[in-house]
């Protein structure tokens, strides 16, 4: 059964405080790792997609790299307005249908002025 | 361009009852999903729609169950509800060959 774990559950920052988030995951063949930000009671907001091991993606103060086993998301210089969950979720080969995800419990990112 | 809409946004019914979710695709997508989350977890897979028919299926009862038009829109459905069903239904469309999913606001079920 795929699993992805996303550490740590809580994570509070001061703005400008760079650190990054972890998502540890096992599947039998990663087709794809995804990253979506979500607000409270918002749906999830797409940020990244990663294929392979070495893969890294840029967007703004976030960066999305990726190994074999985790992939981390880095946060450089955040401000309040990064305040959110951030979801990870990998689609798999053994997932049967082409477009589902399996995701962790989430980050929960506060960033205090 | 419309991003994926759902409706209604928040609801409430009591145990026992049915209810539909409705959910509109951005444009030029051919593929829904639906998905569920409680709350303080991330989502999970119900089933996903492809060319009016379910194509994949998640660890969800035969309770739940769905539809897709021929305009990609899309219904979820859910008979005998149970006071676990109370979460926030998400509805999440994608473009051909991508695979990158694009989620709605979602509708929030609470059952009493």
């Amino acid at each position: 059964e795929d699993q992805v774990t996303q550490s740590p559950e809580a994570l509070r920052l001061q703005e400008g405080e760079s650190s990054s988030l972890n998502c540890s995951y096992t599947v039998s063949g990663l087709r794809g790792l995804f990253w979506y930000r979500q607000d409270p009671g918002k749906g999830p907001e797409f940020l990244f997609t990663l294929y392979s091991a070495g893969e890294e993606k840029e967007k703004e103060r976030l960066k999305a790299t990726l190994t074999k086993k985790e992939s981390f998301l880095h946060i450089t210089a955040p401000k309040p307005e990064d305040s959110a969950t951030y979801l990870c979720a990998v689609r798999a080969n053994s997932g049967g249908s082409n477009y589902k995800l399996t995701f962790g419990k989430g980050t929960l990112l506060t960033v205090n002025p | 361009e419309t991003g994926v809409t759902q409706s209604p946004t928040h609801l409430i019914k009591t145990r026992g009852q049915q209810v539909t979710l409705r959910c509109s695709s951005q444009s030029g997508h051919n593929t829904v999903s639906w998905y569920q989350q409680a709350l303080g977890q991330g989502p999970q897979f119900i089933f996903q729609y492809y060319r009016e028919e379910e194509n994949g299926r998640g660890n969800f009862p035969p309770r739940f169950s769905g539809l897709q038009f021929p305009n990609y829109s899309s219904e979820l459905n859910v008979n005998a509800l149970e006071l676990d069903d109370s979460a926030l239904y998400l509805c999440a469309s994608s473009p051909p060959r991508t695979g990158e999913l694009f989620f709605g606001e979602g509708s929030r079920l609470t059952v009493l």
